[in-house]
């Protein structure tokens, strides 16, 4: 099945200590994005990849790092995080071209909770 | 920069219903435009998409969405509203060569009643 998997789905933790979200995808898409959903204000995008080892970042990219060692993962790392990183978090990817050009494939979310 | 307004944050809409939710976009250039839909405690799955050609585009679950070039809007529509429909919905903007760049609106939360 194509999909687009997150772990962990769910994540309470504490100021200032790492955590890694993974984030996988069996589509063979070559872009990828991090997004977080915070009411009232939609889906921001933190981070996005248009290939290995390609990141650039998106509108909300302070206080989180990205990687893209391999074309099907994209975890997103807060290396020190804070209460204002509680959000929902969206893992996506789409392919550069064909039919489904520009469509992006959603993740089923991580609830990340920083106290 | 492009930029994406949904007017109204909550509609609530009767079983049987007509739905309109609103989407205006900002762009100097052609965009293309998506509605997402999001069920609770789900990820975003996408609706219908306007890349090029016909400006009525067709999606799932009976919705539908309108390019108005002179307007600047995509609005979504379903002529009979079902229980089933009630999530939120999110319309989004991205451009040519940009495709890994997708700019969202803040979304509209559907109510359905009896």
């Amino acid at each position: 099945e194509a999909q687009v998997t997150q772990n962990p789905r769910y994540l309470i933790t504490v100021t200032g200590k790492k955590l890694t979200v993974t984030c996988s995808q069996n589509m063979n898409h070559e872009y990828m994005s991090w997004y977080r959903q915070d009411p009232g204000l939609g889906l921001r995008q933190i981070y996005y990849s248009m290939n290995v080892e390609v990141t650039d970042k998106g509108d909300v990219p302070e206080g989180y790092k990205v990687s893209r060692k391999e074309k099907r993962n994209f975890p997103l790392i807060l290396e020190s995080p804070s209460p204002n990183q509680t959000s929902l978090y969206f893992c996506a990817s789409s392919p550069p071209g064909g039919r489904f050009a520009y469509e992006q494939y959603f993740g089923p979310g991580t609830r990340l909770t920083v106290t | 920069a492009q930029s994406v307004t949904q007017l109204g944050s909550h509609v609530s809409v009767s079983e049987g219903a007509l739905v309109l939710l609103r989407c205006n976009y900002s762009s100097s250039v052609p965009p293309y435009l998506f509605w997402y839909v999001q069920y609770p405690n789900q990820g975003l799955q996408l609706l219908l998409k306007y890349t090029t050609g016909a400006t009525l585009v067709k999606g799932i679950n009976g919705f539908e969405a309108e390019f108005k070039k002179s307007e600047t809007s995509f609005h979504l529509t379903k002529p009979s509203a079902h229980m089933s429909d009630a999530a939120e919905y999110f319309c989004a903007v991205t451009f040519t060569g940009t495709a890994s760049k997708l700019t969202f609106g803040t979304g509209t939360r559907l109510q359905v009643t009896l």
